[in-house]
Order: C-alpha cells, then structure tokens, then sequence
C-alpha cells in the first residue's frame, strides 16, 4: 500500500480564500484523524472518523472549518474563508481501532 | 478529555548514551503509542502499546496501564534518532507536546 496520501504537499494562498485539503488513507482502514501541528499549540486533534461517520470535531477550531468523508477512501478539510492564524502542517492519518496509527506527510498551509 | 504529560521536554545526548523518556496520563485508556517526528516532519509510529512491553531494536518501550505512565527507552543513540517523540493516547489519539531530542556526534 502506498501509504496515507495527502494533498497537496504545501498550499499558499491569501486571506480570504477557501482551502481544501484532501486525504486518502490506507486502504480498509476504519478510522480517519486530522490534526493540525503548530509550534505555540503542538499537535491538535481536529476531528476524527469511524467508518466514515464524524464522531468527535470539539477540536474544530470555529465554523470556518468543515470536514468530510463522502466514502472510506477520501476526506477533505475545508477552511472558508482562510485566515492568517490557520498557517499550520496539517496532518491526516488512519488506521484500525486498538492498532498502529498511520500519518501522511502532511500539507504545509501558508495564508498569506 | 484525557491530560497527556510528557517529560523531559528537551534532551540533549552524545551519540552512544541511553535515554528514558516519560508519558503520563490522566486516565485508563486501552490505547496509547508512541511517534517519532524527524527533521523533515514525517510522523512515524514505533510502538502501539496500551500495557506490557514491547522492543524494536534500540528501542523498547513499557506501559504500566495501572499507574497510568509509559516509557520509552533509546539504547546506544545515534544521530538519526534526533527529533521529537510523542506519545498519543485513548480512542482519539490525544497527543503530549513532545520529548524534543538532540543526538550530537
């Protein structure tokens, strides 16, 4: 298996615009997590999915962002509009409950 | 939701040494594991264990579920250890802010 899979790699864009980030995860995996990674907050868990089902997003930061998994290879975080403070590494990774959990490598969002 | 502590923060070690570091947490979970985050970023995952003890090569860790703490052990450091460990833990995998470690040659 090629591994978690985010895209794309690293996102420039100004404030304002809408950002969609994407992850495919590991094949038969049920669970799905994305977090975002900064220096002042460290690694934060955003929200996470079982079998496709959103079962904890109390780490969404407002209501600008949103996340979805429409199938159990595919999900998007979305921000709308974007700001300056939503400059992270965002992280998605997935894996079987009670087992290993499995990142990809990242996307690197710079709001300008 | 469940606190995650890790100690020490920083460490700082000559390649060859040995070093322990600490996750305690604030309540039973069936899952905890530990990640190793390069200098590049890449997160990778060591150990998957909520008790007993596990090894992999310079690397064991140990898990005491009822005191709600685990370790991890790096034997014989070497420079391509150097990073930040993390430990993550409970269903929702909630993460501590890290052991940042320096291997110098």
């Amino acid at each position: 298996d090629a591994g978690v899979i985010q895209s794309p790699r690293h996102e420039v864009t100004e404030m304002g615009q809408e950002v969609t980030l994407r992850c495919k995860p590991i094949s038969g995996h049920d669970y799905l997590f994305w977090y975002r990674q900064t220096m002042m907050r460290g690694l934060e868990l955003l929200i996470y999915f079982n079998n496709n089902v959103p079962i904890d997003d109390s780490g969404m930061p407002e209501d600008r962002f949103s996340a979805k998994m429409p199938n159990a290879s595919f999900s998007t975080l979305k921000i709308q509009p974007s700001e300056p403070r939503d400059s992270a590494v965002y992280f998605c990774a997935s894996g079987y409950i009670n087992e290993k959990l499995f990142f990809g490598s990242g996307t690197q969002l710079s709001v300008l | 939701g469940i606190q995650v502590e890790q100690s020490p923060p920083d460490l700082i070690l000559q390649e060859g040494a040995n070093s322990t570091l600490r996750c305690n947490f604030s309540d039973s979970v069936n899952n905890l594991q530990w990640f190793h985050q390069n200098p590049w970023g890449q997160l990778i995952n060591l150990f998957y264990i909520p008790s007993g003890t596990k090894q992999n090569g310079r690397l064991s860790a140990t898990t005491v579920a009822t005191e709600r703490y685990s370790l991890l052990y790096i034997s014989s450091s070497q420079t391509t250890d150097s990073g930040v460990y993390f430990c993550a833990v409970g269903n929702d995998m909630r993460f501590g802010a890290g052991t940042r470690l320096t291997v110098k040659p």
